[in-house]
């Protein structure tokens, strides 16, 4: 069956940079859905889109952006990086009218 | 806001042996979802097991239970005849109706032995 796909998978910037994740949600999904999980943390809910249009937003800073294409991908766009946005990075998508949320396998971004 | 604890950081048991996992929640919601994820080594987030609050009947998935206490906001995740492939990092979560953010508890480890 067709998972979440993100890339990259691995991405290293330097501090004061821009960062883009980007999502693939599994066909025929709606909603999208990204998390932050530091290390050793649980993941901490950013931001959703329910039809290319924001549905929720957590814990996202002022510096992150995101956005969810006619094609249903999703762009996390992260600038002035600081070390500590060193995470992974989960994208989650669901299906029309339900609520489980399938995880990607995450994109883990270091910081230096 | 809804809180998830896990009390237990690390369990460990025995490979063919039965585990529980316990969780413990906050809400002042009536309808809402749990979930059980795994997070092995490669750090993926996989779903094993969801309740939906209204329902009373415990989810079990193969070797996966639940045990679903509404009242005392209890959501234990029993693993029986444990299996190599099941040591990981094992989280609560929760999704209030209509919602889209899950609330995550600590996690636990679990450690299975051979």
């Amino acid at each position: 069956a067709a998972g979440v796909i993100q890339s990259p998978r691995h991405l290293i910037k330097e501090k004061r940079e821009t960062a883009t994740l980007k999502c693939y949600p599994i066909p025929r999904h709606d909603t999208v859905y990204w998390y932050q999980q530091g290390p050793g943390q649980d993941p901490q809910f950013l931001i959703s889109f329910y039809e290319k249009m924001q549905s929720d937003k957590g814990s996202i800073p002022d510096r992150f952006s995101a956005q969810q294409f006619s094609d249903y991908h999703s762009e996390l766009n992260m600038s002035s990086l600081e070390l500590g946005d060193s995470a992974l990075y989960f994208c989650a998508s669901s299906p029309p009218g339900l609520y489980e949320q399938y995880f990607g396998p995450g994109t883990r971004l270091t910081v230096t | 806001a809804q809180t998830v604890t896990q009390s237990q950081p690390e369990m460990s048991v025995q490979e063919a042996e039965t585990v529980t996992l316990s969780c413990t929640y906050d809400t002042s919601e009536s309808d809402y979802y749990l979930f059980w994820y795994k997070q092995p080594p490669s750090r993926q987030m996989i779903l094993v097991i969801r309740q939906e609050a209204y329902k009373q009947q415990n989810a079990t998935e193969n070797r996966f239970s639940v045990n679903f206490q509404k009242a005392a906001k209890s959501f234990s995740l029993k693993i029986s005849d444990s299996q190599l492939g099941d040591a990981a990092m094992y989280f609560c979560a929760y999704l209030r109706d209509a919602g889209n953010m899950l609330t995550f508890g600590g996690g636990t480890r679990l450690m299975v032995k051979p």
